[in-house]
């Protein structure tokens, strides 16, 4: 069965503190895999990943996919309290005719000041 | 643009209630998305159209939930009847593509 494991569940930073979350899969038709922040409404996209070794960076948040080892991980350097978020990653999901985003349980960030 | 409009934002019922949620997609996206989240199972994909054709249901909980795109700037998912366990955040998105998909703000569905 696919599945997408994130860790840790929830994370408690000071401000400043460089944070590293975790996406695991095991997918069958892996086609890419994506990051997501939640705030307190709606997910809104970070980053998409395709090939293994090559960051995606975006201000102090970077990301990186390793295809072999089946993860990705998503890097925050000098967290803000703007960062407090619950961070979720998804993989595209392509089968037949259907093409989707699975998506992990999420990782709660909490940046203290 | 004003983004995925869902209404209503908070709906309460009893048991046995008709519930029925509404999205309004980004004009110009072909894709639209429904989705539920709990603390227990996270973020579910329950149906998704293109061009206001379903193409997968499979994340579809059971007969009680029902989801039509009558066209391209409209979409409802309805439960009925409705459950204390459909108590949930339901997410609408549309996207041009599957990958970078825009989220509505979510409704808040609370069934007692």
């Amino acid at each position: 069965e696919d599945k997408v494991v994130q860790s840790p569940l929830s994370l408690v930073v000071h401000e400043g503190d460089t944070v590293t979350l975790n996406c695991s899969y095991e997918v069958t038709n892996f086609r890419s895999l994506l990051w997501y922040k939640q705030e307190k409404k709606a997910p809104t996209f970070l980053f998409m990943l395709t090939s293994s070794g090559i960051e995606k960076k975006s201000g102090r948040l970077s990301s990186i996919l390793d295809k072999k080892e089946l993860f990705s991980i998503l890097n925050i350097t000098a967290t803000q309290t703007g960062d407090s978020a619950v961070y979720l990653c998804a993989y595209k999901y392509y089968g037949g005719a259907t093409n989707k985003l699975i998506f992990g349980t999420g990782t709660l960030l909490a940046v203290q000041p | 643009d004003a983004g995925v409009i869902q209404s209503p934002r908070h709906e309460v019922t009893e048991m046995g209630q008709e519930v029925t949620l509404r999205c309004k997609p980004i004009s110009g996206h072909d894709y639209l998305f429904w989705y539920r989240q709990t603390m227990m199972r996270g973020l579910e994909l329950l149906i998704y159209f293109n061009n206001n054709v379903p193409i997968d249901d499979s994340g579809m909980p059971e007969d009680r939930f029902s989801a039509k795109m009558p066209n391209a700037s409209f979409s409802t998912l309805k439960i009925q009847p409705s459950e204390p366990r459909d108590s949930a955040v339901y997410f609408c998105a549309s996207s041009l593509t599957v990958y970078e998909q825009y989220f509505g703000p979510g409704t808040r569905l609370t069934v007692t």
